[in-house]
């Protein structure tokens, strides 16, 4: 079974930290998604990529095929940033096998 | 809007009493997917469809059933629902399955199920 490894679990730091969440998976896929679940339940997707590097406003997402390794950055963090961020990735092989997850980073920005 | 919409947002049941958890898009998405969450263990998909009468399964579908007869709605159906299917369910939908290189997934609120 193809695996989505996330770290760390848990993630506490304060207003203004630089953070970053890290994504492993175990053979070639062919996108990864990056997702983010408030405190309330909801999923949005942040980012989807299968190269190199992407940006949307404080929040960075980079992937090294290579290495099998993604990340989730967050610049001038804030409290509202408090969630729990999930990667999920797309396996190559024969039809649409689904999106494999992590478990999950749960962060927490105080004030 | 473009929304996906799950109902109900919670549901208290008891064993055996067949129920059905709706999910709606209304972005013309051609990919729709049911998600079950449980603690430690995350999200966990439980069957897929890439269009309308086109349905597979996911990860964990034993005891779950789902119909694509349009394109806009993929309800989720446990006949007999046992205790071990207390979950918070999503309905996540896509407009280009397999590779999702181009569309984000788009989430319902989700379903919390309690089955006792």
């Amino acid at each position: 079974k193809n695996e989505v490894e996330q770290s760390p679990q848990n993630l506490t730091a304060q207003e203004g930290e630089f953070i970053t969440i890290n994504c492993s998976y175990s053979v070639g896929i062919s996108a990864l998604h990056w997702l983010q679940q408030h405190p309330g339940g909801g999923i949005v997707s942040l980012f989807m990529l299968s190269s190199g590097k992407k940006k949307h406003g404080r929040l960075i997402a980079t992937i090294n095929i290579q290495e099998k390794h993604s990340s989730l950055h967050i610049t001038a963090s804030h409290p509202r940033d408090s969630a729990v961020y999930i990667c999920a990735a797309l396996y190559s092989g024969g039809g649409a096998d689904g999106l494999t997850f992590g478990k999950g980073t749960h962060l927490i920005i105080q004030p | 809007e473009a929304q996906v919409t799950q109902n109900p947002r919670y549901l208290i049941t008891v064993t055996g009493k067949k129920l059905t958890v709706t999910c709606s898009q209304n972005m013309n998405h051609e990919y729709m997917s049911w998600y079950r969450q449980d603690p430690g263990l995350g999200l966990r998909q439980i069957y897929y469809s890439m269009n309308v009468e086109v349905t597979d399964k996911g990860d964990v579908p034993e005891g779950y059933k789902v119909s694509r007869k349009e394109k806009r709605n993929f309800p989720l159906i446990l006949e007999s629902p046992s205790p071990n299917q207390t979950s918070l369910y999503f309905c996540a939908s896509s407009w280009d399955p397999p590779t999702f290189y181009n569309s984000p997934l788009h989430f319902g609120n989700g379903t919390r199920l309690t089955v006792t």
